[in-house]
């Protein structure tokens, strides 16, 4: 199976600041990765799909990019609607495997 | 528009039967695949296994041979089955519709709680 091992586990930030959440692959997945927001109570929400497109609805302050085993999701500007957790998920291979999960409170 | 809904006893006792059923609408199971994902107390996902569009199933070998995924399309409806529940079996369980890998609509989810 495809380990995604994804760091921070939690982060604090402030309103307007800038975030990036990594993931790597223990294995190349050919930009075949997508994350999710899930807020408390909530299902997960796509956000970005194939590592770098915005799913339908998505801000642009959320854009992700790499390549090969490494990947990241960048927010701008960060808002108070932004806390949430954020999931990513590789689609390389079976059986598909999530990272653990970056907690994004407001400082 | 697109819409999942997962339903199910909410308790289910150790080493009994899960029986889950995801009640899809706005979209049709012979063009979509859904899968079933699970999730610990807001843990991480656990990818659990699928039913493909044309009816073939594949499944996480974590979940070995007590892992079964079937469908009725007349209902617009796909089942979980999954035996010999443990409490590690607690959890969330989610429908989602999968679009070339990834998932792009996810049912709310329902909680299951494996104790006697």
């Amino acid at each position: 199976d495809i380990q995604m091992t994804q760091s921070p586990a939690s982060l604090s930030a402030s309103l307007g600041e800038t975030v990036t959440i990594e993931c790597r692959a223990s294995e190349d997945i050919y930009s075949n990765l997508a994350w999710y927001q899930q807020k408390p109570g909530n299902s997960p929400q796509l956000l970005i799909y194939d590592a770098n497109s915005l799913a339908d609805g998505v801000p642009s302050r959320f854009s992700g990019s790499g390549s090969g085993t490494q990947y990241s999701l960048k927010i701008n500007s960060l808002q108070s609607e932004d806390v949430a957790s954020y999931f990513c998920q590789q689609y390389n291979n079976y059986p598909y495997t999530f990272g653990a999960g970056t907690k994004l409170e407001l400082k | 528009q697109v819409q999942l809904k997962e339903s199910g006893p909410g308790l289910v006792q150790p080493s009994q039967t899960l029986s889950l059923t995801c009640t899809v609408s706005g979209f049709s199971l012979t063009s979509y695949s859904v899968h079933w994902v699970r999730q610990h107390s807001g843990k991480s996902l656990e990818w659990m296994g699928r039913m493909w569009s044309d009816g073939d199933t594949s499944y996480n070998s974590a979940f070995t041979s007590r892992l079964s995924i079937s469908r009725d399309t007349s209902k617009s409806q796909v089942f979980l089955k999954m035996n010999s529940l443990q409490t590690e079996d607690t959890g969330t369980y989610y429908c989602a519709r999968n679009y070339k890998g990834y998932f792009d609509f996810w049912g709310p989810g329902t909680m299951v709680t494996v104790s006697s």
